[in-house]
């Protein structure tokens, strides 16, 4: 999985708990991905970060939030869980397009389930 | 919103078959790549595609391109049970440093 790990690989929260997941590189990449996963919908972005500190919104942000203070560290967030979080959720690196043209490498994931 | 959807959503074949899977995007695009998933793990990149070229091969995979249809597909040539998998899309729009996935077709390979 290109030098990328995710913690937990997998957790039970209940609703309302705030939840951390950690995406860890060591390809020293500059750009950093969350993505969950749901049956129906693929894959769809939830934040991204184009630097240490530099951290944008995807297209699911709501309810997240994200944190770099480290090139290799992306922490995902969920304040206070809910249900519909339940999801499979997938860090990805990249380089920019004078490197790979933004060809992304995954790590192997993390199933949170909110009950 | 998806950019890109595949088709068909599933694939049932033979071992020894060719699969051929397609993508529809909706926007002008930089590139599109090709990415697998096995059951339970992160994807995998296959094969990226720019928007000059029109036709890509890597081993047993070939895409094509066609940027006035707004497609891709990619064909995978005498598939094998290890094939089994989804197959995603992904485009890159402009300078985005983002890619935007399709839901993916499922691939069943019968040995």
């Amino acid at each position: 999985d290109a030098g990328i790990t995710q913690s937990p690989r997998h957790k039970v929260t209940e609703t309302g708990t705030p939840v951390t997941l950690r995406c860890h590189q060591t390809e020293n990449h500059r750009y950093m991905y969350w993505y969950r996963q749901d049956p129906g919908h693929g894959l769809r972005l939830i934040h991204y970060s184009y630097g240490v500190k530099d951290t944008d919104k995807g297209e699911v942000s709501d309810g997240y939030s994200v944190s770099r203070s480290k090139t290799e560290d992306f922490l995902l967030t969920l304040e206070s869980a809910t249900s519909s979080q339940t999801s499979v959720y997938f860090c990805a690196i990249s380089e920019s397009e004078q490197v790979s043209s933004y060809e992304q490498y995954f790590g192997p994931g993390t199933r949170l389930t909110v009950t | 919103s998806q950019q890109g959807e595949e088709d068909p959503q599933a694939l049932s074949i033979q071992e020894g078959e060719n699969a051929t899977m397609n993508c529809s995007y909706k926007t002008s695009i930089n590139n599109l790549q090709w990415y697998r998933q096995n059951s339970g793990r992160g994807l995998v990149h296959l094969i990226l595609i720019r928007s000059n070229e029109r036709e890509k091969h890597s081993g047993r995979l070939r895409v094509t391109l066609d940027t006035s249809k707004k497609s891709s597909s990619l064909l995978i040539t005498a598939s094998r049970a290890a094939d089994t998998a989804s197959y995603f899309c992904a485009t890159r729009q402009g300078g985005s440093e983002k890619l935007v996935f399709g839901k993916g077709t499922k691939l069943t390979v019968n040995p």
